[in-house]
């Protein structure tokens, strides 16, 4: 079975500071990775996706299949980043699969 | 624009109340979800439903079972509530646009539901 860590539960940096948010995985065949953002009293979000490569609101995310991690950076942090964020896998079955494995999310806080 | 509601915001029972979750989508999605959201243990996936009638256990399925009767609609029921089902419910859906492809989850806002 496949299973997503982050490894941390609450995440404090300072605006114009570097962030990255860890996510590694288990999972023995080729997985698609996803990160999920909830801002304060907004519903659940798709950010980004491993196989799109693109930058989202200055988020990037690059899968490494070696070290089976898939963190989330951004090289300067603003305030309306705050917010939980979710690392999600996807198993590729290759016969139609929809469900999701979610972590247990990691809370960012940007102290201004 | 992609809209998943549900029928309460918040909701408080008491135990051994049969509780009823409901979720409805407006974009002709095949696929529904419904999770459970707790602190510190993150989403977690309680049954999902990829077409019409048909239902798939997820991750934690025991004290929960769900309904889907028609393509927009998919309840989730709670046959007899317990305090430890205390919790905030999302439900989302998806469309299922070729075999291989994944397609964006689009979430609810949230039922947070109350057992006392």
């Amino acid at each position: 079975a496949q299973r997503v860590t982050q490894p941390e539960k609450l995440l404090s940096v300072f605006k114009g500071a570097p962030v990255e948010l860890k996510c590694n995985y288990s999972y023995s065949g080729s997985p698609e990775l996803f990160w999920y953002v909830q801002y304060s009293r907004q519903r659940l979000q798709l950010l980004l996706r491993h196989i799109s490569r693109e930058s989202i609101k200055g988020f990037t995310a690059d899968l490494n299949k070696g070290e089976t991690s898939f963190h989330l950076k951004k090289p300067f942090a603003q305030e309306e980043d705050s917010a939980m964020y979710y690392c999600a896998l996807r198993p590729y079955s290759g016969a139609g699969s929809y469900q999701l494995t979610f972590g247990k999310g990691t809370k960012l806080s940007v102290i201004p | 624009d992609v809209k998943v509601t549900q029928s309460s915001r918040y909701l408080v029972k008491r135990t051994g109340e049969k509780v009823f979750l409901e979720c409805v989508q407006d974009m002709d999605h095949e696929n529904m979800f419904w999770y459970r959201q707790d602190p510190g243990l993150g989403l977690r996936l309680i049954y999902f439903s990829y077409d019409v009638k048909m239902k798939e256990k997820g991750d934690i399925p025991e004290g929960y079972s769900v309904s889907r009767e028609k393509k927009e609609r998919f309840s989730l029921i709670l046959e007899s509530a317990s305090t430890n089902q205390t919790s905030m419910y999302l439900c989302a859906s998806s469309n299922r646009q070729g075999v291989l492809s994944y397609n964006e989850q689009f979430f609810g806002p949230g039922t947070r539901l109350t057992v006392l």
